[in-house]
């Protein structure tokens, strides 16, 4: 039973323009959510956080979007680059230390092809 | 390179045999986990250890058990193995028991023929 749900397996766009990344959750639990990125032959690399007493979090070129209500996230990226082309995953958990810690539930992924 | 060990890199092995991974975390971490990608399931959280006490599970079969070493570092042993068993395993640390500083070794690819 996937949790997450990233619907678009990849993603195109231009060398400066912006790449949005989609992921959709089912499991009102969650309240901690993670984005990571993936090169081929590399594990995952930690990019952003977002817990859900935020809306959003920014870190440089990365920013993360949280809706709550519609139980959506996005990741943009502003202005995308050709080292961006990578698989994103969006990851979610609840966090009750009580229940099952950081659990942390993932997305199939997205590829994102930052063309030149 | 992102400070996290994982050996072997490749694993080929039989049905029903046994196999460990090993990981060792950045130094300074205390928190372990394992993770698990198949091309048809993407990536499963499997097991969280956090200075040597098991803190999260996630979906790990019960051929598979993990644990913590006082040096902290972990050991995923996979037993009874099947052909749906290859896969690539993770192991990621983290200085605490959250996630968001956590940081991926490269990943051991155990085929089961």
């Amino acid at each position: 039973d996937q949790q997450v749900k990233q619907n678009s397996p990849s993603l195109s766009v231009q060398e400066g323009r912006i790449s949005i990344l989609n992921c959709d959750y089912t499991n009102s639990m969650f309240d901690y959510f993670l984005w990571y990125k993936k090169y081929p032959a590399e594990g995952p690399t930690f990019l952003i956080s977002i817990s859900s007493i935020k809306d959003k979090n920014e870190d440089g070129r990365f920013t993360v979007f949280l809706n709550k209500s519609a139980k959506h996230l996005s990741l943009h990226i502003v202005p995308s680059q050709p080292g961006d082309s990578a698989v994103y995953f969006c990851a979610a958990s609840p966090t009750s230390l009580s229940n099952s810690g950081y659990a942390l539930n993932f997305g199939k992924g997205t590829s994102l092809l930052v063309t030149p | 390179d992102s400070g996290v060990t994982q050996t072997p890199k490749h694993l080929i092995t039989a049905t029903g045999q046994r196999v460990t991974l090993r990981c060792s975390p950045r130094s300074g971490d205390l928190s372990v986990y394992w993770y698990q990608q198949s091309l048809d399931q993407g990536l499963q959280f499997l097991i969280q250890y956090y200075n040597g006490e098991e803190r999260a599970k996630g979906n790990i079969l019960e051929r598979f058990s993990a644990q913590q070493f006082p040096d902290l570092h972990s050991e995923l042993n996979l037993s009874s193995l099947e052909l749906g068993d290859s896969a690539l395993y993770f192991c990621a640390s983290s200085p605490g028991p959250r996630p968001d500083t956590q940081y991926f070794g490269p990943g051991t690819r155990l085929t089961v023929l």
